[in-house]
């Protein structure tokens, strides 16, 4: 069965910190995407990253980065240096190409606080 | 504003009463889906349309909800004699099929049931 499991419920560090967020999934599939999607206190959920199976190639993007690692089945998220407006929930999630539709499978969330 | 929109933002109905969602995905977007969202939860898939089809539905779609699309354009979400464990955030989501399924989400309507 396809899961996705985020430990970590909440996260508070102080500004200019760096924080990873845990993300481990399950699937049987061979072909699927991960995502991170961030929900800010306004609710409306915003698209962060996606990642192919095929593609394990750490990606960064400004103070964002991405750890996937296929052998431990995670995609792990650093924000360096974070913020007070990172303070959101993010959630990671995973669809598997040969189900219909590709609906998000989503993990619970993780709640970051971030205070200056 | 060219995202998913979605009408009303907030909505609160007594127990027993029928309640309809619209959402108005981006533009030529051909897939729909709705995700339920309940406090301190991830979003879960209810429905998805691909145009006007409706191709899979989560066995949390009881038979009181239903979902159209019918012109492949927006769609709407209706649950008929609500329950108080209805009271949620509906997330209406658009995506491409070319895009991998790179899905944008409107910003929802909470519903609250009394």
């Amino acid at each position: 069965a396809q899961k996705v499991t985020q430990a970590q419920t909440e996260i508070s560090v102080v500004e200019k910190e760096d924080v990873t967020l845990d993300c481990v999934y399950e699937t049987r599939d061979t072909t699927y995407y991960l995502f991170w999607y961030k929900q800010p206190p306004s609710g409306e959920l915003v698209f962060l990253i996606r990642r192919n199976s095929f593609d394990e190639q750490n990606e960064i993007s400004g103070r964002y980065s991405w750890n996937f690692q296929k052998s431990t089945s995670s995609f792990n998220f650093t924000i360096t240096a974070s913020q007070v407006v990172d303070s959101a929930v993010y959630f990671c999630a995973l669809s598997e190409a040969n189900q219909a539709g590709t609906a998000l499978i989503f993990g619970k969330g993780t709640t970051l606080s971030v205070s200056s | 504003d060219t995202g998913v929109s979605q009408d009303p933002r907030h909505k609160i109905t007594k127990r027993g009463q029928n309640v309809t969602f619209r959402c108005d995905p981006i533009s030529e977007h051909n897939r729909l889906y709705w995700y339920r969202q309940t406090l301190g939860q991830g979003p879960e898939f209810l429905t998805y349309f691909q145009n006007e089809a409706q191709l899979e539905k989560s066995r949390l779609l009881s038979d009181r909800f239903s979902a159209e699309r019918p012109k492949g354009s927006f769609s709407t979400l209706e649950i008929q004699r609500t329950e108080q464990g209805d009271s949620a955030m509906y997330l209406c989501a658009s995506s491409l099929v070319l895009t991998e399924d790179e899905q944008f989400f409107g910003p929802g309507t909470r519903l609250t049931v009394l």
